[in-house]
């Protein structure tokens, strides 16, 4: 089965600093990839996701996440951080063993300073 | 737009005591699924369900039943609440699998005292 490893439970950055949030996962050839962001006490919204087209994926509120086959790695980045954007981050992976169904990472909880 | 509507929110129960979580979309989607998170694991999929009238284990569904009746509703079981349960559960919707885009709901606490 897939699994998919967040470095970092929790990540600190200013606002206006560069987000980077890390994720590696666990195949060499996973079929698609996703990052998703949870607000509290809200359930989980779409931010990007990968899917073969091309290896630099734009998201929404201006993330971007780069596939990168050789490191098996999902990193998503921000130029600027904005205090919007405090929040948990989860990465996620389709899995061939439950019919491509997600399987996801540990979260990392961005915390933003003013 | 409802979306994904779970219901309830919250709820407490005690050991041993059963209920059930329903989870309603309004997308038409074919695909649904039930995840349980939990602090410092991420979410763990429970059961899903690739149409009304099936249903198929994740990775966790011990102490869990599901059934999808009607392809707008999926219905999570509690038989005999454990401590063990004590999490937030979270209802998605997709309109296939791969790379279509889970919808979520807001997710009911389940305390189990």
């Amino acid at each position: 089965a897939q699994s998919v490893t967040q470095l970092g439970s929790h990540v600190s950055v200013s606002e206006g600093a560069l987000v980077l949030l890390r994720c590696n996962y666990s195949s060499s050839v996973p079929p698609y990839l996703f990052w998703y962001v949870q607000y509290p006490n809200q359930g989980l919204q779409l931010l990007l996701k990968y899917t073969s087209a091309a290896t630099l994926v734009k998201g929404i509120n201006g993330f971007e996440a780069e596939f990168k086959k050789s490191e098996t790695s999902f990193h998503l980045t921000k130029p600027s951080a904005h205090m919007s954007d405090a929040a948990e981050y989860f990465c996620a992976v389709s899995d061939k063993e439950y019919g491509n169904k997600l399987v996801f990472g540990a979260g990392t909880i961005l915390r933003v300073k003013s | 737009n409802a979306g994904v509507t779970q219901t309830p929110k919250f709820r407490v129960l005690k050991t041993g005591q059963s209920m059930t979580l329903l989870c309603a979309q309004d997308m038409n989607h074919e695909y649904m699924y039930w995840y349980r998170q939990d602090p410092g694991m991420g979410l763990r999929l429970i059961h899903y369900s690739v149409g009304e009238g099936t249903t198929a284990k994740g990775e966790v569904p011990d102490g869990y039943n599901v059934s999808r009746l009607k392809k707008q509703n999926f219905l999570l079981g509690l038989e005999s609440a454990a401590p063990s349960q004590t999490s937030v559960y979270f209802c998605a919707s997709s309109y296939g699998s791969g790379n279509s885009p889970l919808h979520f709901g807001n997710g009911t606490r389940l305390t189990v005292t």
